[in-house]
């Protein structure tokens, strides 16, 4: 299958910081990938699209300002957490959908974000 | 938008026996349902999907069943292992070809 790749795989910050989170299809372009935040024991829940060349699209509730994403390549899409809070500290995985079988969706390992 | 609804949230099988995860959708449009496994503090691994031109798929020991008509789709696992133990999440797609998920199952198969 697909690989995507994520960087990095753990970060622990203080409240206040901003953090930067890669996502990188490796062997495959993708024009589309998606951003999912996963809490403890819960399901994986879609932030928003990123789209190469165009603005991202969020999910209700989720804040434009506070998760930049900028998907500058075709390999490459980052979610940046601006000013991170506690509240923030969660699973982040991005996911890219390979080829023209858009829905077959591949994930990345993941970022664990711990604010302190 | 659509809601998929997963049952049950834990499963607890013996060794060799079958397991089988429910998940309902409610977007009539939906048309790919994938599942996908995941193991504690790893990425979810596509384990199986099926598209609503068919009603069943079948890959080893692993089944999938659709029922458009109804609207829900299962996964059938049998002679679980104990590696077969982690998270199952279902999932739909809908427009944009986005996933949205169910809120998984934990399967423990003791041995």
């Amino acid at each position: 299958g697909a690989v995507v790749s994520q960087h990095p795989s753990w970060v622990i910050c203080k409240s206040g910081t901003s953090v930067k989170i890669e996502c990188r299809s490796l062997d495959f372009q993708a024009t589309t990938m998606f951003w999912y935040r996963q809490f403890p024991k819960q399901s994986l829940m879609l932030m928003a699209t990123s789209n190469e060349g165009s603005k991202a699209t969020y999910e209700q509730g989720v804040e434009k300002d506070k998760f930049l994403i900028n998907h500058a390549s075709l390999t490459l899409s980052t979610l940046t957490v601006t000013s991170a809070h506690p509240e923030d500290s969660s699973f982040y995985i991005c996911s890219a959908p390979l080829g023209g079988l858009q829905e077959t969706q591949y994930f990345g390992p993941g970022t664990r974000l711990l604010v302190l | 938008g659509e809601n998929v609804e997963q049952h049950p949230s834990t499963l607890s099988v013996q060794e060799g026996d079958s397991a089988v995860i429910k998940c309902t959708y409610s977007d009539s449009a939906s048309n790919y349902f994938p599942w996908y496994k995941q193991e504690l503090g790893k990425r979810p691994q596509l384990i199986i999907d099926i598209r609503s031109n068919v009603g069943e798929k079948k890959d080893q020991r692993i089944a999938v069943t659709l029922n458009k008509t109804a609207k829900h789709f299962s996964l059938h696992i049998t002679e679980t292992q104990p590696e077969d133990s982690a998270v199952y999440f279902c999932a739909a797609n809908n427009a944009g070809n986005m996933l949205t998920f169910g809120g998984g199952t934990r399967l423990m198969v003791k041995p």
